[in-house]
């Protein structure tokens, strides 16, 4: 079983849907949770830590389920530019090591 | 932009030869990572450093060795390169528990 498993999609939404990703983590004593931005080619780029109240850019809202081991991401109102590959990210607190998820991919059409 | 750079950025070799991946920062962060990434396995982490002539081991370190003389720069080795290890590259820093990760370097081994 995979550490941080996530729906490898793709995701092929319209411009201005609403679209959200799961993903879920093994270690239960794992302690910082990130989401990941992937462009073709390119390096990941943080796109938001996720906190156990949930937090809230513009946007995206990342979400976090300690009980049920599940981080999610909402994007609101996407956009073209939003097409890309998202990473569920979780640092286990060992030495600052972090694991990666496989990416959800997105692709928004206009 | 967390200062950042990969050297080279490509590289063709063939197998047998030795290549050193260069990776240099510049904000002086302790911590310092090698990933590569493949198709269906995502970001796997190869060495880490956590400080001049300090580092470990990660998850997909055979083959692979790194050293790291000043704080500015890690650099990887493939001391006998094989085309299993034809991948991308990523070099990262952590600040806090966040990392960040330079351009990569894309290998090819014939």
């Amino acid at each position: 079983r995979k550490e941080v498993e996530q729906d490898p999609g793709p995701f092929n939404v319209p411009e201005g849907a609403t679209v959200a990703f799961n993903c879920t983590y093994s270690n239960s004593a794992s302690q910082s949770f990130f989401w990941y931005r992937q462009d073709c080619r390119k390096e990941p780029k943080l796109l938001m830590s996720v906190y156990s109240s949930g937090n809230e850019d513009g946007r995206f809202t990342a979400q976090l389920n300690r009980a049920s081991q599940y981080i999610s991401l909402l994007i609101r109102d996407s956009k073209l530019s939003d097409s890309a590959t998202y990473l569920c990210v979780v640092n286990d607190n060992a030495g600052n090591m972090l694991t990666f998820g496989g990416g959800t991919r997105l692709m928004v059409k206009p | 932009d967390a200062g950042i750079t990969q050297s080279p950025r490509h590289k063709v070799t063939e197998t047998g030869t030795p290549v050193t991946l260069r990776c240099h920062q510049t904000e002086n962060h302790r911590y310092m990572y090698w990933y590569r990434q493949d198709p269906g396995h995502g970001l796997r982490l190869i060495h880490y450093s956590y400080g001049v002539k300090d580092t470990d081991k990660g998850e997909v370190s055979d083959g692979y060795s790194v050293s790291r003389s000043k704080t500015e720069d890690f650099l990887l080795t493939l001391e006998s390169a094989t085309s299993s290890q034809t991948s991308v590259y990523f070099c990262a820093i952590s600040r806090g528990p966040e990392q960040y990760f330079g351009p990569g370097t894309r290998l090819t081994v014939t």
